[in-house]
């Protein structure tokens, strides 16, 4: 089994709709963060959480809310998914000491029409 | 506020051949620096860091990278490369040798090897 698992992997959804994008880890780590990559763009951080109680919005939170739901579940959603949300979005975790590596899903394909 | 340039979108070079894929870094005190790769339609995979000590760090498949302070740079290099290291490639930076910052990465920088 996967370390990082996120579901689904591929979504098509229609402008307006809300939408959650699960992920679940079995590391053990405190850290959990969303990415969302683009062609040219690299990955851009959207929320990170380092414990339970933790929320942080990255550089592009904005039509993205997140919930940590446990240690191990970290969900993003979109309450009115808009075209330009199409991405691919990955989960990612990490350990609390901030200089072990990350760990990273296989990413959740989402297409907004 | 901490970023990560790098600042070439492709990379190409013949197979047998020495590649550099380039990394810049902006972040107030130390770094934690960390490269990754990305395989189409996977998810990425932890190449090698650098988080103190020798400047050349060694990593998985062949790769390694020299971390150079007064650059500010964190290069990734390989003395011979594989058409299979065709991928595309991040560097990451955390920022102030601290644990409490987020991992940022850069655009990324795809490589392409021919035979």
């Amino acid at each position: 089994d996967a370390d990082v698992t996120q579901t689904p992997r591929n979504r098509i959804t229609k402008t307006g709709k809300r939408i959650m994008l699960e992920c679940s880890q079995t590391k053990g780590h405190d850290r959990m963060y969303w990415y969302r990559q683009d062609p040219g763009l690299g990955l851009r951080l959207i929320y990170y959480s380092f414990d339970v109680k933790d929320i942080n919005k990255g550089e592009i939170s904005d039509g993205y809310s997140v919930s940590r739901q446990a240690q191990a579940k970290f969900s993003l959603s979109l309450e009115s998914a808009i075209p330009n949300q199409t991405a691919l979005y990955f989960c990612a975790t990490e350990s609390g000491t901030g200089s072990t590596e990350a760990f990273f899903g296989q990413g959740t394909r989402l297409t907004v029409v | 506020a901490q970023s990560v340039a790098q600042p070439e979108d492709q990379v190409n070079v013949a197979e047998g051949n020495p590649l550099t894929v380039k990394c810049t870094y902006s972040v107030s005190g130390n770094p934690y620096l960390f490269w990754y790769v990305q395989y189409p339609n996977r998810g990425l995979q932890f190449l090698l860091k650098y988080i103190t000590g020798d400047n050349l760090v060694k990593g998985s498949y062949g790769f390694e990278a020299e971390f150079n302070k007064s650059q500010t740079s964190f290069h990734l290099k390989k003395p011979s490369a594989l058409v299979s290291d065709s991928a595309l490639y991040f560097c990451a930076v955390r920022g102030n040798g601290q644990a409490g910052t987020a991992l940022i990465f850069g655009k990324g920088t795809t490589l392409s090897v021919s035979s």
